[in-house]
């Protein structure tokens, strides 16, 4: 069956530092990734997505990067965190089998002090 | 670019029925799923509607009419574990969310 990680599941990072989320999945190719930020009290924002390796698409001007190393690898990047970069980030996927439908990893819990 | 409402906050009693609408405008549209989030956890899938009509899983239903823009969410027989937001969102191949609606339920 397929199944989605993401790490790390909480971190506490101070401006200016860099970040790296990473997720990965399992029992699929090709997959479709997405990572989406959920900020406190607020609906999911679509960060980025990618239909396959190297190919990344991002939705919201900002100063976070999303690179696709291999197939079922997705990495959310930051070189220097702001306060506002404070959120809850989720890694998606659909693909073969899902049809439409996507699902989500556990979640990381970001807090930029 | 989609646009997508639901109202923000729903309350009700163990063992009633609550009915969460979702309109939505859309550039294109490949479905409608309903997702429940419960508080400091990741969305979990509920349903997904691409034709007009009703949908049935066990106590909740889904609703589509595609040429009003319209769904809705019917959650039966309340149970305490249904207390969690529900996320609407619309998919033009990739999913657009909206804010949510926190249900709390009340013994």
């Amino acid at each position: 069956s397929q199944t989605i990680h993401q790490w790390p599941a909480t971190l506490v990072q101070p401006v200016g530092s860099p970040l790296s989320l990473e997720c990965t999945v399992e029992g699929t190719s090709n997959p479709n990734l997405y990572w989406y930020r959920q900020a406190a009290g607020r609906g999911l924002q679509l960060l980025f997505y990618s239909v396959g390796i190297g190919q990344i698409s991002s939705e919201v001007p900002q100063n976070l990067s999303a690179s696709r190393p291999q197939d079922r690898q997705f990495i959310l990047s930051s070189k220097k965190l702001l306060l506002s970069d404070s959120g809850f980030y989720l890694c998606a996927w659909n693909g073969q089998g899902t049809g439409n439908t996507i699902y989500f990893g556990e979640g990381s819990w970001l807090t930029v002090v | 670019g989609q646009n997508i409402d639901q109202p923000t906050e729903m309350t009700a009693t163990e063992g009633a029925i609550v009915q969460i609408n979702c309109t939505y405008q859309t550039s294109g549209f490949n479905g409608l799923f309903w997702y429940q989030q419960h508080a400091g956890e990741a969305p979990t899938f509920l349903s997904y509607n691409v034709l007009d009509g009703l949908e049935e899983k066990g106590r909740f239903s889904s609703f589509l009419s595609r040429s009003k823009g319209y769904s809705y969410l019917l959650l039966k027989e309340l149970q305490m574990k249904d207390s969690a937001s529900y996320l609407c969102a619309v998919s033009d191949y990739k999913l657009s969310f909206g804010a949510g609606t926190t249900v709390t339920v009340r013994a």
